[in-house]
């Protein structure tokens, strides 16, 4: 089984200061990593992906995130928010070992004000 | 190049109707994907295929709901009939495997449904 946990539903940052919006996750193989970004009434727009390699990886509009194995964690980062960041999150699993669907978490809805 | 797209964008329609919402994946994609979407229970996997053969249809709420995929640039999700509770976003997404698991699956801009 696999699973992803989004333990806040809302994140609120201030333009420019540093944002994390946190995801842990539980899978039984190797674990690939996603993070999506949904906009108002929009579809989900994929952000970036932990495969292997290097723990921290960069994605689309400055946004980052690292894996962090001990802690079964890909928290996602951005050094400074804009309003325009505000938005919902996604973090999604695939494992390896079970099919090829995502498994997402509940979302977190970052707002960010000026 | 052209994304998932998805039809109806909208649709409002009466309990107990047959509901069809319509998909087309990123050319050359052999993964098919959908999933709903409500304030309640978040994303949820409905089914998805590969190379147009349903794979795991486990997430299908319940014999009201069926999905097909004749060809590999077309897929439907039927509901019949439609019930009140059917209300949510639908998103159909598309990915290429390959010999990569890590593939990336890609979103259409979903079928916002709503039964009344």
């Amino acid at each position: 089984a696999q699973s992803v946990a989004q333990p806040e539903d809302q994140v609120n940052v201030a333009e420019g200061n540093p944002l994390t919006v946190k995801c842990t996750y539980s899978v039984s193989g190797n674990p690939y990593l996603f993070w999506y970004v949904q906009y108002p009434n929009r579809g989900l727009q994929f952000l970036l992906k932990y495969i292997t390699g290097d723990n921290l990886v960069k994605g689309s509009y400055g946004f980052e995130a690292e894996f962090n194995k001990s802690q079964t964690s890909f928290h996602l980062k951005k050094p400074s928010a804009l309003v325009s960041d505000s938005a919902l999150y996604f973090c999604a699993v695939r494992s390896g070992d079970s099919g090829y669907a995502l498994n997402f978490g509940k979302g977190t809805s970052l707002l960010v004000t000026p | 190049d052209a994304g998932v797209i998805q039809s109806p964008r909208h649709e409002v329609t009466e309990m107990g109707q047959e509901v069809t919402l319509r998909c087309k994946p990123i050319s050359g994609h052999d993964y098919l994907f959908w999933y709903r979407q409500t304030m309640m229970r978040g994303l949820e996997l409905l089914i998805y295929f590969n190379n147009n053969v349903p794979i795991d249809d486990s997430g299908m709420p319940e014999d009201r709901f069926s999905a097909k995929m004749p060809n590999a640039s077309f897929s439907t999700l039927k509901i019949q009939p439609s019930e009140p509770r059917d209300s949510a976003v639908y998103f159909c997404a598309s990915s290429l495997r390959g010999k990569l698991v890590g593939n990336t699956i890609y979103f259409g801009e979903g079928s916002w449904l709503t039964v009344v």
